[in-house]
């Protein structure tokens, strides 16, 4: 029944390791997101996906690197994490085009950095 | 830069007053508005959507406006209920973009 899924729910790991999101969809959407909800509860875009080609990539540190293998997945893997990367991380999907293109989140994934 | 602010930051109510919630935006060039509420720990659900050709929308107790030409959007929740507390965001889709732009969100608290 879950529409927008990622795992892992919670990830908790030391600087400098390499970790990964990965989040799935189930709607038949063509648009997959990621956003940042930092330490204030503020949500900003990190990357965007249509049919597996980035189409949205704003101001993040090329440690971190989404990856789309189908229209259905989105991943994000981060290396060499610092403290700063502590946050909770959502995916979100969406049809895009002229249709209405509502966005549908997921659970999102807390990330601590120790 | 698509900048989207929301008033007020907090906001504590009695049970059964209606709330307000404030959005406004600063590039009136938008595709859609969509409201989402957030409950502590927990993702975003998605409570209504107004496409930019809408003035407004509903659904059951929630009322959503939009005044594109001014950059505001309200939502309206009528004789707020205990399980209506949690953060309420904002979010603006550009007309030439995907992404959408959020506030930083109204936290409401309904006192029993």
């Amino acid at each position: 029944d879950t529409a927008v899924s990622q795992t892992p729910k919670y990830l908790v790991t030391q600087m400098g390791n390499d970790k990964s999101i990965k989040c799935e969809q189930n709607l038949g959407h063509d648009t997959m997101y990621w956003y940042k909800q930092d330490s204030k509860k503020f949500l900003k875009i990190m990357f965007s996906y249509n049919n597996k080609e980035l189409i949205i990539n704003e101001t993040v540190p090329n440690r971190f690197s989404p990856k789309s293998p189908d229209k259905a997945h989105l991943n994000l893997h981060i290396n060499s994490l610092e403290l700063g990367d502590s946050a909770v991380y959502f995916c979100a999907s969406s049809q895009a085009g002229t249709g209405i293109n509502e966005q549908y989140f997921g659970p999102g994934t807390r990330l601590t950095v120790t | 830069k698509q900048e989207v602010t929301q008033i007020p930051a907090a906001l504590s109510v009695p049970e059964g007053e209606n709330l307000v919630l404030n959005c406004s935006f600063t590039d009136s060039a938008i595709y859609n508005l969509q409201w989402f509420r957030q409950d502590p720990g927990k993702g975003l659900t998605s409570l209504l959507l107004i496409q930019s050709s809408q003035r407004e929308q509903t659904s059951g107790r929630l009322n959503a406006s939009l005044d594109k030409s001014s950059g505001r959007s309200t939502l309206y929740i009528a004789a707020s209920q205990p399980g209506d507390s949690a953060t309420y965001l904002c979010a603006v889709r550009d007309y030439n973009d995907y992404k959408l732009s959020f506030g930083a969100g109204t936290t409401v608290t309904v006192r029993a």
